[in-house]
């Protein structure tokens, strides 16, 4: 089953705004790792937040972590074109599990 | 240095046929995941190899199957070929955490 579950399942927004999405896991983790996949390629590592971490940085994106909870967000500030993809959130267990994704796409 | 490499990139095939997919990990990863990409069913987990051994194994039938090389290189088969099998197969290596992927290699069965 899955153990990363993306919300919403698809955002659009204006070229500029910020984007928001959220993932839920069932179990607990060691990291918890965001990445981005363009149509038909493969995943791109964004950021990987350690399960005693709460918040990091990586330019313009920013991760939460709340292990009591068992959830995770992703921000993308001041969207860009460039930034749609789909975006998947996936737990390290004893093996990395993906969510189904959320399809972000910026509109000019 | 160079990236995670699948060959081929694009590959048709007809039912009941095999098929065989390669992945070259980054220099020095040892291990090597494979995961099966559909629109329906999301990325699923197919299996892991470290330094040669299945570490890992998801909920795929026994006609799915792998392999990795002294050379961390890693390939996978897929046997008896069914329609159901169409998918992007990715392939990520890693050096312990963060998994870098391949480009995928686009399976269509007819």
């Amino acid at each position: 089953s899955q153990q990363g579950e993306e919300d919403p399942q698809a955002l659009s927004i204006q070229e500029g705004e910020n984007a928001t999405m959220n993932c839920s896991y069932k179990t607990s983790i060691n990291n918890l790792q965001w990445y981005r996949q363009n149509s038909g390629r493969g995943l791109v590592h964004l950021i990987l937040i350690r399960s005693n971490e709460r918040e990091k940085h990586s330019g313009r994106l920013r991760v939460t972590l709340d292990t009591s909870k068992k959830s995770s967000s992703l921000l993308i500030t001041a969207s860009r074109a460039a930034d749609t993809a789909s975006y998947f959130c996936a737990t390290d267990d004893d093996k990395i599990i993906f969510g189904k994704g959320t399809r972000l796409h910026i509109l000019p | 240095k160079a990236g995670v490499t699948q060959t081929p990139r694009y590959l048709i095939k007809t039912r009941g046929q095999q098929v065989t997919l390669s992945c070259s990990p980054i220099s020095g990863h040892r291990s090597v995941s494979w995961y099966q990409q559909t629109p329906g069913q999301g990325l699923q987990f197919l299996f892991e190899y470290f330094s040669e051994t299945q570490r890992n194994k998801g909920n795929f039938p026994g006609r799915f199957s792998g392999r990795q090389f002294s050379n961390s290189r890693s390939e996978m088969n897929v046997s008896t070929l069914e329609l159901g099998d169409s998918a992007l197969y990715l392939c990520a290596s890693s050096p312990g955490y963060g998994y870098t992927f391949g480009s995928g290699t686009r399976l269509t069965v007819v």
